[in-house]
């Protein structure tokens, strides 16, 4: 399976800032997948990022507050903009290596907006 | 309704016991059934799937779907400290092709 590399871990960020959220993995893979993770609440997904495209984002979230790029094969970032103590989540990145269902997540990043 | 429901937990456990962990899905066209264990400050991990209904066992764990009932469950035998975590059932397939997750489990097995 995939290793993804997701920096920062932790951050502690002052309302109305942005942060941006950077997946490696070391090997290409199509799709990329942004999760937020609250708690007490299950996994939503953001969106899902592909190579050369926009990523597709999920009711709920858009591209204003959350954009994303993705460069090429190996690499996403997500950036929570704006950002509101609402925003403070843990947020992952998720891959699919080798079949719809292998998963692969990041460690996360927790973000606190305060 | 929620397309999945789990169990919220908490558990605790002493060591040795068999643990039970259930979800429940609200779509007869979801295909793939997956558990998910994620340790404290870390990304979950693929612990187990299965694809029909019936059971699979790995080692100590035994993931069991039951279609007719829209019902999944989790199986740990002889746990161990090392087995406290959050596990997180997950369901994929269907319309939207996408992984959708329970809101997880924390089990907590006391040495």
């Amino acid at each position: 399976s995939a290793v993804i590399s997701q920096k920062p871990s932790r951050d502690i960020c002052q309302r109305g800032t942005s942060l941006t959220i950077q997946c490696q993995v070391d090997s290409q893979v199509t799709m990329m997948f942004w999760y937020r993770q609250q708690p007490g609440q299950s996994l939503t997904l953001i969106a899902t990022a592909n190579q050369g495209s926009e990523a597709t984002y999920e009711s709920g979230f858009v591209i204003d507050k959350f954009p994303i790029s993705r460069p090429n094969l190996t690499f996403s970032t997500l950036t929570v903009s704006n950002m509101s103590p609402e925003d403070s989540s843990i947020y992952l990145c998720s891959v699919s290596v080798q079949s719809n269902y292998g998963y692969t997540f990041g460690s996360g990043t927790r973000l606190t907006v305060v | 309704q929620k397309e999945v429901e789990q169990d919220p937990g908490p558990l605790s456990v002493p060591e040795g016991a068999i643990v039970s962990l259930n979800c429940t899905y609200s779509n007869s066209a979801f295909q793939y059934f997956m558990w998910y264990r994620q340790y404290s400050r870390k990304g979950p991990e693929l612990l187990m799937y299965t694809y029909s209904s019936g059971n699979k066992e790995d080692g100590r764990f035994t993931a069991q779907v039951d279609k007719s009932s829209k019902y999944i469950s989790l199986f740990i035998r002889d746990s161990q400290p090392s087995d406290s975590a959050t596990y997180l059932c997950a369901i994929y397939g269907g319309a939207t092709n996408k992984l959708i997750f329970g809101t997880g489990t924390l089990l907590a097995v006391q040495p």
